[in-house]
């Protein structure tokens, strides 16, 4: 089952701009995580949230979480035609040492030079 | 894509025929993941293991089978028992700990397309 939701599930915008997604899920978790996927390639990491967070900043990457909305958000600021791909939120459920991650269907950020 | 290699990058099989798929890490990492996606989707989880001659099923287990015989390796096979087994298909790894850092790092991919 998929626990993430992403919001919209496709975005185009121009080069220079900020690009939000959002993310919904629904049960209580350890962790959120967003990762990026470029065409026919594996998914890299890009930030991790922990529950007791509330704002995280990595470079031009900025997210958020609202445990009570059970909602996040990852903004990219001053976009590039490079981070055109797509992007996952992942969230790490409550399963102690067996901890895996769910992952909604992504977003399709196009981003024009 | 890390220390993590996946092979072939492509594969094409006929109906009926067993195919396994190939995933090697030199992370050191305990934890290793199969996850499969379709187009437009997201990634769903196959299998797990979190140490050597262990692992789970995850939501959709069935027509596949694993093993762990060790730590570097965690090979999928799909069966012939798989009735939709067009996918790309994804392996991961993670180091098993109690910190709540779980980032995952995935391999490059396998396409397999069923003739």
């Amino acid at each position: 089952s998929q626990q993430g939701e992403e919001d919209p599930q496709a975005l185009s915008i121009q080069e220079g701009e900020n690009a939000t997604m959002n993310c919904s899920y629904k049960t209580s978790i350890n962790n959120l995580q967003w990762y990026r996927q470029n065409s026919g390639r594996g998914l890299v990491h890009l930030i991790l949230i922990r529950s007791n967070e509330r704002e995280k900043h990595s470079g031009r990457l900025r997210v958020t979480l609202d445990t009570s909305k059970k909602s996040s958000s990852l903004l990219i600021t001053a976009s590039r035609a490079a981070d055109t791909a797509s992007y996952f939120c992942a969230t790490d459920a409550l399963t102690g040492a067996n901890s895996k991650l769910t992952f909604g269907k992504g977003i399709t950020l196009s981003v024009r030079p | 894509d890390g220390g993590i290699t996946q092979s072939p990058k492509y594969l094409f099989r006929k109906e009926g025929q067993n195919v396994t798929l190939s995933c090697e890490q030199n992370l050191n990492h305990d934890a290793m993941y199969w996850y499969r996606q379709d187009p437009g989707q997201g990634l769903r989880l196959i299998y797990y293991s979190q140490i050597v001659n262990d692992f789970q099923k995850g939501d959709i287990a069935e027509g596949y089978s694993v093993s762990r015989e060790k730590k570097e390796s965690f090979p999928l096979t799909v069966t012939s028992a798989q009735k939709n087994p067009t996918a790309f298909y994804l392996c991961a790894s993670r180091p098993r700990g109690r910190d709540s850092r779980n980032e995952q790092f995935f391999g490059p991919g396998t396409r397999l397309t069923v003739l």
